[in-house]
């Protein structure tokens, strides 16, 4: 399958930590991006395809996989985190992309 | 600074053709580490890759969606382009430009267009 899965929504506590994930069979093989997209904005590149910080990105934001599931996580949420959050990878084998569903991130 | 900016009709009518362009500034389409892609949204719902050119002409699509489009490259206008035939409702959405790269095993889009929305309606 080269479908990718996320929680619809997750709430943090100001300040605290929040873990993102995404499933799917191709993440087996293949890390996953992740972008980050504000209300009425185009996406934002958080995380790369080796769980790094793209330039300019907090240092709060971290990436890691294991087995079938990659996760992004905000380490000390602040209240301009609030966003949904997409993540991306191989479809499979060939050279086609997949999206999550994305999660909306509440920062309470 | 990489600027990616689309165009082209903001309305378009059941059953004909969506034509979109990106003009990108600050940088080389010809570029050999990136691809060209279109990424779209419905309202209120999540992110959906179109697909992928290369300066090239090399072209990657969606399987959902590969019959009805065409992604082109017009390297001497630092430009690309989508056309998607035999539009319906479900084909409203705000649609996005965005430079992938082209070296990595995990798709990286990391410049994306501001948007455009696009609906289909008589």
């Amino acid at each position: 399958s080269s479908e990718l899965t996320q929680d619809p929504a997750v709430s943090v506590a100001l300040g605290q930590t929040v873990r993102i994930t995404c499933q799917g069979d191709s993440l087996r093989r293949y890390y996953a991006s992740w972008y980050q997209q504000k209300a009425g904005q185009a996406p934002v590149f958080v995380i790369d395809g080796k769980n790094n910080r793209p330039s300019g990105i907090p240092d709060r934001f971290s990436g890691s996989s294991s087995g079938n599931t990659a996760s992004l996580t905000i380490t000390g949420a602040q209240a301009e985190d609030e966003a949904d959050y997409y993540c991306s990878s191989r479809a499979s084998s060939d050279n086609h992309v997949v999206f999550g569903g994305g999660t909306k991130l509440t920062v309470l | 600074q990489l600027q990616l900016q689309e165009s082209g009709p903001g309305l378009v009518k059941p059953s004909e053709t969506l034509s979109l362009t990106c003009t990108v500034s600050g940088g080389s389409i010809s570029s050999s580490s990136h691809y060209w892609g279109w990424i779209r949204q419905p309202p209120g719902k999540g992110l959906e890759w179109i697909g992928n050119i290369y300066y090239s002409g090399t072209t990657y699509y969606n399987p959902s969606l590969k019959s009805r489009v065409t992604i082109s490259v017009d390297t001497s206008k630092n430009q690309f382009s989508l056309k998607l035939s035999s539009v319906t409702a479900a084909d409203t959405a705000v649609y996005y430009c965005a430079r992938r790269i082209a070296t990595t095993a995990v798709p990286e889009f990391d410049y994306w267009g501001q948007g455009t929305l696009v609906a289909v309606s008589s």
